[in-house]
């Protein structure tokens, strides 16, 4: 079993419309949960951190973690073409910085 | 703020040839780390580094892979001699706190 897991996808998702993004981890330890975003042939770009059970809201994104479920999730409202990218799920056991991260969901937006 | 700057951006050599990587962190960034991503996968953890001390190296294949950072500041990975499967982008990332970690822009490499 991986210690992250991600659909690869692709997803694909129409402009206007909302796009959901999981991912599961298999570590209860586990303490910080991230979503990085990164465009063909570019580096990994922090987009959400969120480390309590809940949601956070930032602009269009909202991250929501279920640490009883192990689950991890991310919502883009009113999706734009310039969100097309691969969302990468990344965690960090307690005490240590290591980040783990998923293989990455390929996100289409079709205009 | 300057980011995390690396070289060469691409690099092609042939198996069993030598390459290294340059790694130059955000100014006072104390903790820094060298990942591999292969092509179709997330980052994976070569090596992390706080200050010039090594924190994990536990998934760096210490037969081929080295890696230093004498003076605390910028860093440089080795492959020694390269094959085939190390073809990868290998990107650094530094960071100042215990959470958000920068990457750079990667060195893309290919091994023929």
């Amino acid at each position: 079993q991986k210690e992250v897991e991600q659909n690869s996808g692709p997803l694909s998702v129409p402009e206007g419309a909302i796009a959901s993004l999981n991912c599961t981890y298999s570590d209860r330890g586990s303490q910080s949960f991230f979503w990085y975003r990164q465009y063909s042939g570019k580096s990994p770009e922090l987009i959400m951190s969120i480390y309590s059970n809940g949601d956070k809201e930032d602009g269009r994104f909202t991250a929501q973690l279920n640490k009883a479920s192990q689950y991890v999730s991310l919502l883009i409202r009113d999706s734009q073409p310039s969100d097309s990218a691969t969302y990468l799920c990344a965690v960090t056991r307690q005490g240590a910085q290591k980040l783990v991260f998923g293989q990455g969901t390929r996100l289409t937006i079709n205009p | 703020e300057a980011g995390v700057a690396q070289s060469p951006r691409y690099k092609i050599i042939e198996k069993r040839q030598s390459v290294a990587f340059w790694c130059n962190p955000i100014s006072g960034h104390a903790t820094l780390y060298w990942y591999q991503q292969i092509l179709g996968q997330g980052p994976k953890l070569l090596i992390q580094f706080q200050n010039n001390g090594v924190v994990d190296d536990s998934q760096l294949p210490k037969d081929r892979f080295s890696a230093e950072r004498l003076k605390g500041v910028d860093s440089t990975l080795k492959i020694q001699p390269a094959k085939l499967e190390d073809s990868a982008v290998y990107l650094c990332a530094s960071s100042r706190d215990q959470d958000t970690q920068y990457f750079g822009p990667g060195t893309r490499l290919t091994v023929l």
